[in-house]
């Protein structure tokens, strides 16, 4: 199997606190993971690809500063969001990508973010 | 650009219908990933076509991959209400997965 969880899977924070947002492949090691944002009602949104041992890509219009990633380990990567601000609510999914399989990401539940 | 068009973007059925739904791109791509996302949770992989032409089954599910390899579908006999999700094709670029904007289904006992 190939198994990928998120924690928290919700949270709710108020304007301008950090909130961090950990990833795991619980069966396998990952040295590339990515994280996705998603509004209500529309598709996943590539946020930025994080690399183990090496700073994150970020994808066009997403704020490196903002959006904090860490990838420490094989099985670990983390999203934090800096003073976050209520448009930041969304659902946001990380994936890791299985040595081995063409192209293939297994994602997490997701965690939603709540910000007031 | 190389995007995902999928089609359509809603659909609501009953129970034991047949319904298909489309992803569609301009440009060839070398493999396509079909995802499904229930609320709240992550998408799941159903299935990967690579080869143009090929056709795979998943117990009620048949997908096609185009021959051209610009296209695919997705064909789900007698809908049951568990496969109510949004349906998500993805395509590789660059390492990275490209999706579509998904079909959302609905299927009412």
């Amino acid at each position: 199997g190939a198994v990928v969880s998120q924690h928290p899977s919700w949270v709710i924070c108020k304007s301008g606190t950090s909130v961090k947002i950990e990833c795991r492949s619980l069966d396998f090691q990952a040295t590339t993971m990515f994280w996705y944002r998603q509004f209500p009602k529309q598709s996943l949104m590539l946020m930025a690809t994080s690399n183990e041992g090496s700073k994150a890509t970020y994808e066009q219009g997403v704020e490196k500063d903002k959006f904090l990633i860490n990838h420490a380990s094989l099985t670990l990567s983390t999203l934090t969001v800096t003073s976050a601000h209520p448009e930041d609510s969304s659902f946001y999914i990380c994936s890791a990508r299985k040595p081995g399989r063409d192209n293939e990401q297994f994602f997490g539940p997701g965690t939603r973010l709540t910000v007031l | 650009t190389q995007l995902l068009e999928q089609s359509p973007q809603f659909l609501s059925i009953q129970e034991g219908e047949n319904l298909t739904v489309y992803c569609n791109s301009s440009s060839v791509f070398s493999s396509l990933q079909w995802y499904r996302q229930e609320p709240g949770e992550g998408p799941v992989l159903l299935v990967t076509v690579v080869t143009g032409g090929e056709v795979k089954k998943l117990k009620r599910l048949t997908f096609q991959f185009g021959d051209a390899r610009k296209d695919s579908s997705l064909h789900i006999t007698a809908a049951q209400p568990g496969d109510t999700g949004l349906y998500l094709c993805a395509r590789g670029s660059q390492g990275n997965l490209i999706f579509g904007k998904g079909t959302k289904l609905s299927v009412k006992p």
